[in-house]
Formats: structure tokens, C-alpha cells, sequence
């Protein structure tokens, strides 16, 4: 069946460093692909999501491209703040499917 | 501004008890979702309904019940509260295919004691 994969945390971080948090995915056909952030003590809400192949998903810096031939949606930010700490979640939504597949989140923290 | 609301932010049950935990959306969405959070094991669905009085089984819908009368509306029932059933509840409704986009509610941190 689909799964997502991602990179295992947690992860910290010092203040204005690069951040790559990798998502590999199995599915069949041509998902959507997509980035949740979870902050402290909300619910998830979408950080960006990319629809087909070579598609960038872009938002409050942060970036990620669907790679089709590895099929990846890693995920990167060029200089993280202190706020950025939250739960990072990879999910894909195949054609036809009536619910989200998510990875199992990756713990970031963002040091001063 | 699209919402998905919880009634509880914070419930504390005994053990035994019947818990409901109620979710509404007002963005017309035909797809809803519970699932519970739990530290190392990310979310796992509990169930999900499509439709009015529709519903189908998630990953580990063990324990639990679920109703939806109403769109916007959409119920979690734990029957028998149990120790195990402690846990962070998130509801998340998703337009399907109008939009692709999950939204997620704020969440329900139930500890049963």
C-alpha cells in the first residue's frame, strides 16, 4: 500500500543554520504531496504541497520539490529561526483516495 | 477563514466511562477524520466518514465509535474509557475534490485515570 517515510528525528538545530528534513514516498499512480507543521500545543496545519512532478511547494521559506524519479519531497529551509521548532509531517494523497498517507513526523528544535 | 473546532481542548475521564468527542467544520467538506496522536508513533487514523451516516474503519478504530449526522459534524465515542485510550485526539476534515487541502482542529488531550 502507500507509505511515506521520513527522516527519523528529533532535530536540532542552531539559529540560522540549513535545514534538509527528507520524505521518501510509495504510492501507486501520481500523488499530491504535502508538508504539515505541527507547533506546540496546536493542531497540524499545511505548510506547502506540491500537485504533480518537478512541482516546488513554497512558504515562509520553506521549499520542497516532488521528485518523481526518487520519489522524494524533501523538504529545506535556508536559515531557520527559533520559531520554526514544531513537528514537521510528509503526507501524499494518491488519485481517487478519499484520505491523507502520513509519515510519522520529525521533531525540530531551533536553538538560539 | 476556514475552522475546524473541538469542544475540549483538555478532558480528564475515568476509567469505564462513555467519552464523545465532538468535531465541527464549516467549510462544506465532505471528508472527516479522527485520529490520535501518541509520542513516537506520529498520527494514527481511527476512522474516517465520507458522507452523512457514512464511516469507515481507520488503522485502530479498536475501542472506539463514530457518528456523523450532520456534514459539519462528526463524533468520536469511546464506549469504555480505558488507561490506554489516553491520548491527544485530532479531528481534520478535507475537501475532496474541490480542494486538496487537510485541515486540522486544535486538538483534544483526554487523559483517563
Amino acid at each position: 500500500g502507500d507509505s511515506v517515510t521520513q527522516m527519523e528525528g528529533p532535530v536540532t538545530l542552531s539559529e540560522e543554520a540549513f535545514l534538509t528534513i527528507n520524505c521518501t514516498y510509495t504510492a501507486t499512480g501520481y500523488p499530491s504531496l504535502f508538508w504539515y507543521v505541527q507547533y506546540p500545543g496546536e493542531g497540524l496545519q499545511l505548510l506547502l504541497k506540491a500537485t504533480k512532478a518537478d512541482d516546488k511547494g513554497s512558504n515562509k521559506g520553506f521549499e520542497a520539490t516532488y521528485r518523481k524519479e526518487t520519489t522524494s519531497f524533501h523538504l529545506e529551509k535556508g536559515s531557520v529561526q527559533v520559531s520554526d521548532s514544531a513537528v514537521y509531517f510528509c503526507a501524499l494523497l494518491t488519485q481517487g483516495a478519499q484520505k491523507l498517507v502520513f509519515g510519522q513526523g520529525t521533531r525540530l528544535t531551533i536553538n538560539p | 477563514d476556514v475552522k475546524v473546532t473541538q469542544s475540549s481542548r483538555y478532558l480528564v475521564k475515568r476509567t469505564g466511562e462513555k467519552v464523545f468527542l465532538e468535531c465541527v467544520q464549516d467549510m462544506d467538506h465532505e471528508n472527516m477524520f479522527w485520529y490520535r496522536q501518541d509520542p513516537g508513533l506520529g498520527l494514527r487514523l481511527i476512522y474516517f466518514s465520507y458522507d452523512v451516516k457514512m464511516k469507515e474503519k481507520g488503522d485502530i478504530p479498536e475501542g472506539y465509535s463514530v457518528s456523523r449526522e450532520k456534514k459539519e459534524r462528526f463524533s468520536l465515542i469511546l464506549e469504555s474509557a480505558s488507561t490506554n485510550q489516553t491520548s491527544m485526539y485530532l479531528c481534520a476534515s478535507l475537501g475532496v475534490p474541490t480542494s486538496y487541502e487537510q485541515y486540522f482542529g486544535p486538538g483534544t488531550r483526554l487523559t483517563v485515570t
